[in-house]
């Protein structure tokens, strides 16, 4: 059973516009979440990070908010650029990480000029 | 620096075939991971390392086996291939920044078992 889901396979957003990825998880032991971005042929690459304790990381033109009551979490990218289209993976871990991340299965951004 | 990099970066095998993936790591950190993606999937974890010497199975071990003799180098190993092994590999590493562990991945090998 999926634990981390992320269940928008693809999304459009257009250039300067905002663009809001989503996540949701089922393990409530869960005390760490991360984004990744991933471009083609390419292994992913770390974006931003919150920990359970906080309900809000930001950094540079990305947010992640968490929502621990409803066991969701959700990337905010402000301005959308081109080089943002890439697949984004949502990730999770119990202790902080150290065992290992579990991940949803990606969503697809496309920013359109 | 070179990050994490890893060896080969495709490859062909065929059934009951034997081979080693080589990942290695040059920032010195602690904690390595094999994971495993396939078409419309996420990453899922073979196995880890939270040490030199030591390894622990991940959520889906099996055909697999690993090996950490050095700190900077994990190998992952698939002693008879089956086609359900056809995937892209990833390796990872990370250390603890107040108790939180960011991956830093390579960029992967693509394996084709035939």
């Amino acid at each position: 059973d999926q634990q981390v889901k992320q269940n928008s396979p693809s999304l459009s957003v257009q250039e300067g516009r905002i663009s809001i990825l989503n996540c949701d998880y089922t393990n409530s032991m869960f005390d760490y979440f991360l984004w990744y971005k991933k471009y083609p042929a390419e292994g992913p690459t770390f974006l931003i990070s919150i920990s359970s304790i906080k309900d809000k990381n930001e950094d540079g033109r990305f947010t992640v908010f968490l929502n621990k009551s409803a066991k969701h979490l959700s990337l905010h990218i402000v301005p959308s650029q081109p080089g943002d289209s890439a697949v984004y993976f949502c990730a999770a871990s119990e202790r902080g990480g150290a065992d290992g991340l579990t991940f949803g299965k990606g969503t697809h951004l496309i920013i359109q000029p | 620096n070179a990050g994490v990099t890893q060896t080969p970066k495709f490859r062909v095998l065929k059934t009951g075939q034997s081979m080693t993936l080589l990942c290695a790591q040059d920032m010195n950190h602690e904690y390595m991971y094999w994971y495993r993606q396939d078409p419309g999937m996420g990453l899922r974890l073979i196995h880890y390392s939270v040490g030199e010497g030591t390894t622990a199975k991940g959520e889906v071990p099996d055909g697999y086996n690993v090996s950490r003799l050095k700190k900077q180098n994990f190998l992952l190993g698939l002693e008879s291939a089956a086609p359900s092994q056809t995937s892209v590999y990833f390796c990872a590493s990370s250390y603890s920044t107040g108790g939180s562990y960011e991956q830093y991945f390579g960029p992967g090998t693509r394996l084709t078992v035939t």
